[in-house]
């Protein structure tokens, strides 16, 4: 199993443009979240889907959107970004409600200029 | 004042010592905690997960959590250079969010640096 797999692993963005980024798991998961993590601030919360079709706001949700075609995918979305989204970007996926273990991706490194 | 409290370090202890990592929180509905390790440029992995109160123990990895004073520690024996990373705590009420899931707050993590 590969686990919790994301792409791209790094991009650089210019103010304005906009991009997804793509989160696959094998573990037939039915809970997928979306994190951002800056220094200071820890791993905060974007969006998370607790199954195929559904989507939901977490702490951070403002300029992200989402969206969970298949159970084994999860995209986050930035329609124009700014540089205040620069950041490290984590998906996780976990089994259900009962459990809290959250498998983590290796992280998507985003600069906007 | 943030939910979870963790001193951000860096932390650098001598190979072979015990260390003590902690985190102290303000919401009495977290159930869950764990603590995840984090290597630099990698994403997090789960090291311990304990439910309410008490101790577990997984090798060299001891995990304690006291509700009562709202905090939590993970203590690691004999250290060695690879468990140089950064440490996350991380907590948990049941069901917080609406339609299931688990929302985990996290600290901002303990960076350790094992030295030989």
């Amino acid at each position: 199993n590969a686990g919790v797999t994301q792409t791209p692993k790094f991009r650089v963005l210019k103010t304005g443009q906009s991009m997804t980024l793509l989160c696959a798991q094998d573990m037939n998961h039915e809970y997928m979240y979306w994190y951002r993590q800056d220094p200071g601030m820890g791993l905060r919360l974007i969006h998370y889907s607790v199954g195929e079709g559904t989507t939901a706001k977490g702490e951070v949700p403002d300029g992200y959107n989402v969206s969970r075609l298949k159970k084994q995918n999860f995209l986050l979305g930035l329609e124009s970004a700014a540089p205040s989204q620069t950041s490290v970007y984590f998906c996780a996926s976990s089994l259900d409600s009962s459990t809290d273990t959250q498998y983590f991706g290796p992280g998507t490194r985003l600069t906007v200029l | 004042q943030k939910e979870v409290e963790q001193d951000p370090g860096p932390l650098s202890v001598p190979e072979g010592a015990i260390v003590s990592l902690n985190c102290t929180y303000s919401n009495s509905a977290f159930q869950y905690f764990m603590w995840y390790r984090q290597y630099s440029r990698k994403g997090p992995e789960l090291l311990m997960y304990t439910y309410s109160s008490g101790n577990k123990e997984d090798g060299r990895f001891t995990a304690q959590v006291d509700k009562s004073s709202k905090y939590i520690s993970l203590f690691i024996r004999d250290s060695q250079p690879s468990d140089s990373a950064t440490y996350l705590c991380a907590m948990s009420a049941a069901n917080i969010l609406t339609g299931g899931g688990n929302k985990l707050t996290f600290g901002t993590g303990t960076q350790l640096k094992v030295e030989l």
